[in-house]
């Protein structure tokens, strides 16, 4: 089975920090993805990668940068982070053979 | 960009009844329609999904259909359990751009 990893449940934050959130997948999928999920607004895309060093900008990336330096990683970095970055972020990876896409469990961020 | 509306927002039916849930999408260009379920604290996975080229899809329980005209999708399940209770997420890509964008979600609940 497609293993998407993120490396934390839940985050706590105080406004201002500096923000990391990593993303691992075992079957080495060229695409991966960050999404923030929020109660009726759905599933908004922050920015997605095709391959390594490559990144593209989704609906809603102010507030964020990405980073992919190895095809199992992608990172999401909040440069300075705000309350109204509290949210649940979901990773996601996809082969670019099928378009089906595999989710991580989540990471629950409160930013104080 | 492409836009997605889903509707209802929530939904509760009686064990045994169908639900339906309706998307449209803006990006004519869009020929990728999948639907995703997330169960309460897991991860969303895909339940079905269909393509421009295929009017309607079904499996078991659950059909999904394609009116391209119209730029609207629908899911549809059938003879509802209590096991089918999540949010529900329709999404649209296009094969130009690659990236994956959802619906505001919907909750259904089924009522023993």
């Amino acid at each position: 089975d497609v293993k998407v990893t993120q490396s934390s449940r839940y985050l706590v934050k105080r406004t201002g920090e500096k923000v990391f959130l990593e993303c691992v997948q075992d079957m080495d999928h060229e695409n991966m993805f960050w999404y923030r999920q929020d109660p009726g607004l759905g599933l908004r895309l922050i920015y997605f990668s095709y391959d390594v060093k490559m990144k593209e900008k989704g609906d809603i990336p102010e507030g964020y940068s990405v980073s992919r330096e190895k095809k199992e990683r992608f990172s999401l970095i909040l440069e300075s982070a705000s309350t109204n970055q509290t949210s649940m972020y979901l990773c996601a990876s996809t082969s670019h053979r099928d378009e089906k896409l595999f989710f991580g469990s989540g990471t629950q961020l409160s930013v104080l | 960009g492409e836009n997605v509306e889903q509707h209802p927002s929530t939904l509760s039916v009686q064990e045994g009844d169908s639900a339906v849930i309706k998307c449209t999408y803006s990006d004519s260009a869009s020929n990728y329609f999948p639907w995703y379920k997330q169960e309460l604290g897991k991860r969303p996975q895909l339940i079905i999904d269909i393509r421009s080229n295929v009017g309607e899809k079904k499996d078991q329980r659950i059909a999904v259909t394609l009116n391209k005209t119209a730029k609207h999708f629908s899911l549809h399940i059938t003879e509802t359990q209590p096991e089918d209770s999540a949010v529900y997420f329709c999404a649209a890509s296009s094969s130009n751009t690659g990236k994956l964008i959802f619906g505001q979600g919907t909750t259904l609940q089924v009522k023993p």
